[in-house]
């Protein structure tokens, strides 16, 4: 069946530091790939999406691009802010029955 | 649109009493999920609807734990009975298609005591 993989963390940077949250995924067919955020007390967020190969999902300064050839969804961006203290979850879904199929999550603490 | 509503935000009962939680998708959504957060487990999904049916339950832990959605605008996961091991928090999420997002509610925090 589906399934995602992502560091677990926590993550823990300094202001402004560069960030990337790793996430692979295993699929039949051609998923549509998700990274979700959820804030302490919250219910999960869509950060960004990409549905196919290549496609570039971007939101609020976050990127990942869908890399088919290896099965990964990466999270970056370039500056953090304090305000980004929040855990991430990667995820798929399908048309053929697996869906969202959701990572462990990765805990980002942004230090001022 | 208001986006999920889940009721209530917060549940605190006792063991051996029977608990249900409450759901409204957004409207038009074809397709309604259940999940549940602990810290142990993460996040894991119990149950989800296409057009008022259930598709799939294989992640509903055990016999106490049922769901139903009557009509379009309206699911409940009921619990019964509770035991302190379900003190979780379950989300309900719904989405258009099963390729595009879920929109997720704010969640039910269930203590059980």
């Amino acid at each position: 069946g589906n399934s995602v993989t992502q560091m677990e963390g926590p993550v823990t940077l300094s202001e402004e530091a560069f960030l990337t949250i790793n996430c692979t995924y295993t699929a039949t067919g051609y998923p549509s790939l998700f990274w979700y955020v959820q804030y302490p007390g919250e219910g999960l967020q869509l950060l960004l999406k990409a549905t196919k190969a290549d496609d570039k999902g971007s939101n609020k300064g976050f990127e990942a691009t869908y890399r088919k050839e290896t099965t990964s969804f990466h999270l970056e961006k370039g500056s953090v802010q304090v305000s980004d203290s929040a855990v991430y979850f990667c995820a798929l879904s399908d048309n053929y029955g697996q869906n969202f199929v959701f990572g462990p999550g990765t805990r980002l603490s942004v230090l001022p | 649109d208001a986006g999920v509503i889940q009721s209530p935000r917060h549940e605190v009962t006792e063991m051996g009493q029977e608990v249900t939680l409450r759901c409204k998708p957004i409207s038009g959504h074809d397709y309604l999920f259940w999940y549940r957060q602990t810290m142990m487990r993460g996040l894991e999904l119990l149950i989800y609807f296409n057009n008022n049916v259930p598709i799939d339950d294989s992640g509903m832990p055990e016999d106490r734990f049922s769901a139903k959605m009557p009509n379009a605008s309206f699911s409940t996961l009921k619990i019964q009975p509770s035991e302190p091991r379900d003190s979780a928090v379950y989300f309900c999420a719904s989405s258009l298609f099963t390729y595009t997002e879920a929109f997720f509610g704010q969640g039910t925090r269930l203590t059980v005591v």
